[in-house]
């Protein structure tokens, strides 16, 4: 089955700077990859995803960038601030209905 | 905005005892998932399900869970015979997409088994 490995594990950047977790996965035929930011006692909210027709999505602060080739994705987070502090997972979807999620990364963003 | 629901939020229960976990997806969905995390580690895939029935399931669940919608809103998560490691959060999530895409989670139930 499918397998995420995300990393880092933790991140601390400060206020402004920019923020970059990546992730890779194993299955060939996984085509769409969410990314959740859970924050502390609440569930995962989807904040961006990307299909695997696409090699770059943005939304406002936040670009998700895919490389189908080498198997691997990112999250990159500009002028971040003190409430992007959570902790952030990324998925990956094949040909199932499951998404397989990475360990998380959790970001602190320092004021 | 629409968002799951789930209840209760925090679950205590014996070692053995039966236990059912409450989900109201966002109404125009009709896919629905369970996920659970246990602390500390990543969100795990339990079961998915469309049109009264499991579409898919993992290794997790086992004949000790079940699933079922037994209205037009409910979504729930039984497990029969409660063990220490099932004590976890339980994540229901639900998406309008057939394929899986967008699927929208709810704040959990922390379940703790003594």
């Amino acid at each position: 089955g499918e397998n995420v490995e995300q990393h880092p594990s933790t991140l601390s950047v400060q206020e402004g700077d920019s923020a970059v977790i990546k992730c890779t996965y194993s299955d060939s035929a996984s085509n769409y990859f969410p990314w959740y930011k859970q924050e502390l006692g609440k569930g995962p909210q989807l904040i961006i995803d990307i299909r695997s027709n696409v090699g770059e999505k943005k939304d406002q602060r936040i670009a998700v960038t895919l490389n189908k080739t080498a198997k691997h994705f990112s999250l990159h987070i500009t002028e971040t601030q003190p409430e992007d502090s959570a902790v952030y997972f990324c998925a990956a979807r094949a040909g199932s209905y499951q998404l397989t999620f990475g360990k998380g990364t959790k970001l602190s963003v320092i004021p | 905005e629409p968002e799951v629901t789930q209840t209760p939020s925090h679950q205590v229960t014996q070692m053995g005892q039966e236990v059912i976990l409450r989900c109201v997806p966002i109404s125009n969905h009709l896919y629905f998932y369970w996920y659970r995390q246990i602390l500390g580690q990543k969100v795990e895939f339990l079961v998915s399900f469309y049109n009264n029935e499991i579409s898919e399931k993992s290794e997790i669940f086992d004949d000790q869970f079940s699933v079922e919608r037994p209205d037009g809103s409910n979504f729930t998560l039984k497990i029969r015979s409660t063990k220490l490691e099932d004590s976890a959060m339980y994540f229901c999530a639900s998406t309008e997409w057939r394929r899986g895409d967008e699927q929208y989670f709810g704040p959990g139930t922390r379940l703790t088994v003594t």
